[in-house]
């Protein structure tokens, strides 16, 4: 299996824009999670989804912040508008937690810089 | 609410032990992990413990949990210039699901 794939590696845009930020899990996996990775505030998770279904988006920051995941092997996390605030690496991480197997495995992360 | 703290930065000698050192709150936590982020990378799971372990060695890497202070340790021995990285510790009440991060540590090994 090739891992956990995120697109793009890189993003820069400008305020104000939309930015969609893919990920595809590990086939198999049937929870999916996304983190933001900032000096000032390390690693936060954002939501996590359990069988294609939002369990917990309590770390998503505010209302410009959407994710969805429409099938097993895809999930979108959506910045819209974007902010210079929002600059950070963005991580996507699966995982099939059943007893025995208890690790997320991440993606590479995409960077994201908003001017 | 649950809280994970580690020191920032570690600096030690290549061949020498490391030994990274990291506390939580919250006293339900059933598993524990040390995760590793190289440059540029995500994270990595290195080992885990279960909260009703008191140690788990794996090759160079020995894990020490203390439960009544809720203090967790990862000792790395001979560390290798390799081994420089940005080190995790998180735990969670539930295999595989919601993880609570520490800051992470930064390892540099001086060759």
């Amino acid at each position: 299996d090739a891992g956990v794939i995120q697109s793009p590696r890189h993003e820069v845009t400008e305020m104000g824009q939309e930015v969609t930020l893919r990920c595809k899990p590990i086939s198999g996996h049937n929870s999916l999670f996304w983190y933001r990775q900032t000096m000032m505030r390390g690693l936060e998770l954002l939501i996590y989804f359990n069988n294609n279904v939002p369990i917990d988006d309590s770390g998503m920051p505010e209302d410009r912040f959407s994710a969805k995941m429409p099938n097993a092997s895809f999930s979108t996390l959506k910045i819209q508008p974007s902010e210079p605030r929002d600059s950070a690496v963005y991580f996507c991480a699966s995982s099939f937690p059943l007893a025995g197997d208890h690790e997320q495995f991440f993606g590479p992360g995409t960077r994201l810089t908003v001017l | 609410g649950e809280d994970v703290e580690q020191s920032l930065f570690l600096s030690v000698r290549e061949g020498d032990s490391s030994v990274i050192n990291c506390t939580y709150t919250d006293s339900s936590s059933t598993y524990l992990y040390w995760y590793k982020q190289e440059p540029g990378a995500g994270l990595q799971l290195l080992t885990y413990i279960f909260s009703n372990m008191d140690m788990k060695q794996d090759q160079r890497l020995t894990v020490l949990l203390n439960k009544k202070d809720k203090h967790l340790s990862l000792r790395i021995a001979d560390t290798q210039t390799g081994d420089s990285a940005i080190y995790f510790c998180a735990e969670s009440y539930n295999a595989g699901n919601m993880l609570t991060f520490g800051g992470g540590t930064r390892l540099m090994v001086k060759p």
